[in-house]
């Protein structure tokens, strides 16, 4: 079957530090996979996405890179600003299934 | 307005009772989805509506969830007899549907339902 697995949260982080959220998926076929990203108050909305093994998506400073072989698409980011506290979604798309499967949320939170 | 609206944003109801959900989907968008995201889970796909076609309703979980889309736009999901297992947050998304369901998808702030 086809499921996502994320790292369970919360994370804290002080401003600049390192980001690493994993990700690890099961999938039948060549799934693509994406993060969504959900601030305060407002709708989940797509960060970055990889159709491929080996892509790398980017967006806002935050990178995931399509590992085939581990078959995980984590999640980093060299510095994080406060602006960045938001709850995080791994998630991957599946032709078999023809439909999207997500984690269940890491929410992260960035203090001064 | 420019996104996914949703309303109302929280919901509490009593168990047996019937509620409604209702999604505003971006203008122009063909394909509509609601999921659920209970306590400590992922997102839950219930339904798909895609243009004039017949829904997928693989992932309601019973015969007490029904969702219907009217006119190609605004859509409305229905939980009758709740159950305090139906507390969750219900999520409505669109997309524009060209590219199937991997189209890239427009999230609505969702709804809270708590059912005592």
């Amino acid at each position: 079957g086809n499921s996502v697995t994320q790292m369970e949260g919360p994370v804290t982080l002080s401003e600049e530090a390192f980001l690493t959220i994993n990700c690890t998926y099961t999938a039948t076929g060549y799934p693509s996979l994406f993060w969504y990203v959900q601030y305060p108050g407002e709708g989940l909305q797509l960060l970055l996405k990889a159709t491929k093994a080996d892509d790398k998506g980017s967006n806002k400073g935050f990178e995931a890179t399509y590992r085939k072989e581990t078959t995980s698409f984590h999640l980093e980011k060299g510095s994080v600003q406060v602006s960045d506290s938001a709850v995080y979604f791994c998630a991957l798309w599946s032709r078999t299934g023809n439909q999207f499967y997500f984690g269940t949320g890491t929410s992260l939170t960035v203090i001064p | 307005g420019a996104g996914v609206s949703q309303s109302p944003s929280n919901k509490v109801t009593e168990k047996g009772k019937d509620v409604e959900l209702r999604c505003d989907p971006i203008s122009g968008h063909t394909a509509l989805y609601w999921y659920r995201q209970s306590l400590g889970q992922g997102l839950e796909f219930l339904i798909y509506f895609q243009g004039n076609s017949a829904p997928d309703k693989s992932g309601l979980p019973s015969d007490r969830f029904s969702a219907e889309r009217t006119g190609g736009s605004v859509s409305t999901l229905t939980i009758q007899r709740t159950q305090q297992e139906d507390s969750a947050v219900y999520l409505c998304a669109s997309s524009l549907g060209a590219s199937g369901r991997q189209d890239t998808q427009y999230f609505g702030p969702g709804t809270r339902l708590t059912v005592l």
